[in-house]
C-alpha cells in the first residue's frame, strides 16, 4: 500500500500565485485532512471531510480551498499565495473519528 | 470546541532518564485520545492511542492513561534512548459530534547519550 501521497514535496511560489496541493490515499479512509506545521504551534487544522462531496473547515481555513469529490483525492488549493502561506502542510487521512490518522511526508511550501 | 494543552518544550534528557510530558484536554463527551511521534523530516506517526476512560495506551515503552476525571492523557516513557528524540505530539477527537482531529502544539524530546 501506498498510504498517503502527497505531491510536490517541495514547492516555491511567488505572492499572488495559485497552486493546488494533491493528497492521495488508497486505504478507502472517509475522513480526511489538512494541517499546516508552523514552528511553536503544532499542527492546525485547515480543512477536513467526512467523506466524499463533504468538507468544513478547520481552525485556519482562509486562503484555502478544498473539495472532495472521490473518496481518494482531497486537494489544497491556495486561491492567492501570501508570505503567511509559507509553511509545512500535511495532510491525514482515517478510516473513522476516533481511529489512527495516517500522514503523508507533506509538503513544504515557500511564498516568496 | 475541543482543545489540547501540551507541556512546552524543549526538553532534554540524558539517556535512561525518566521520560514525562503532560497533555490536558478539553472536550465534551468521551473523547479518544492519542500520542503521535514526529522524526526529522519526517511526517507524524501514531505511537499510542485510548478509547475510553482508564485505557492505558503503550508502544515501544511509552505508556499513557486515559485519567478523565483530571482531563489528562500523560506520556510517559522510563529510560529513553538516544533514538527517541522528535517531536511528540498529544491529539484527541471525538465527543459530543466533533469528529476532527485536534493536536497540541507538541513538544520537542532531545535525549543525549
Amino acid at each position: 500500500n501506498a498510504g498517503v501521497t502527497q505531491t510536490p514535496k517541495f514547492q516555491v511560489l511567488k505572492t499572488g500565485q495559485s497552486m493546488t496541493l494533491q493528497c492521495a490515499q488508497d486505504m478507502n479512509h472517509e475522513y480526511m485532512s489538512w494541517y499546516r506545521q508552523d514552528p511553536g504551534m503544532g499542527l492546525r487544522l485547515i480543512h477536513y471531510s467526512v467523506g466524499a462531496g463533504i468538507t468544513d473547515q478547520g481552525e485556519v481555513p482562509n486562503g484555502y480551498n478544498v473539495s472532495r469529490s472521490t473518496t481518494e483525492d482531497f486537494p489544497l488549493r491556495l486561491l492567492s499565495a501570501a508570505p503567511s502561506q509559507t509553511s509545512v502542510y500535511f495532510c491525514a487521512s482515517r478510516p473513522n473519528w476516533n481511529t489512527e490518522a495516517f500522514f503523508g511526508q507533506g509538503t513544504r511550501l515557500t511564498v516568496v | 470546541g475541543n482543545s489540547v494543552t501540551q507541556m512546552e518544550g524543549p526538553v532534554t534528557l540524558s539517556e535512561e532518564a525518566f521520560l514525562t510530558i503532560n497533555c490536558t484536554y478539553t472536550a465534551t463527551g468521551y473523547p479518544s485520545l492519542f500520542w503521535y511521534v514526529q522524526y526529522p523530516g519526517e511526517g507524524l506517526q501514531l505511537l499510542l492511542k485510548a478509547t475510553k476512560a482508564d485505557d492505558k495506551g503503550s508502544n515501544k515503552g511509552f505508556e499513557a492513561t486515559y485519567r478523565k476525571e483530571t482531563t489528562s492523557f500523560h506520556l510517559e516513557k522510563g529510560s529513553v534512548q538516544v533514538s527517541d528524540s522528535a517531536v511528540y505530539f498529544c491529539a484527541l477527537s471525538g465527543g459530543s459530534n466533533d469528529y476532527k482531529l485536534s493536536f497540541g502544539a507538541g513538544t520537542t524530546v532531545t535525549v543525549r547519550a
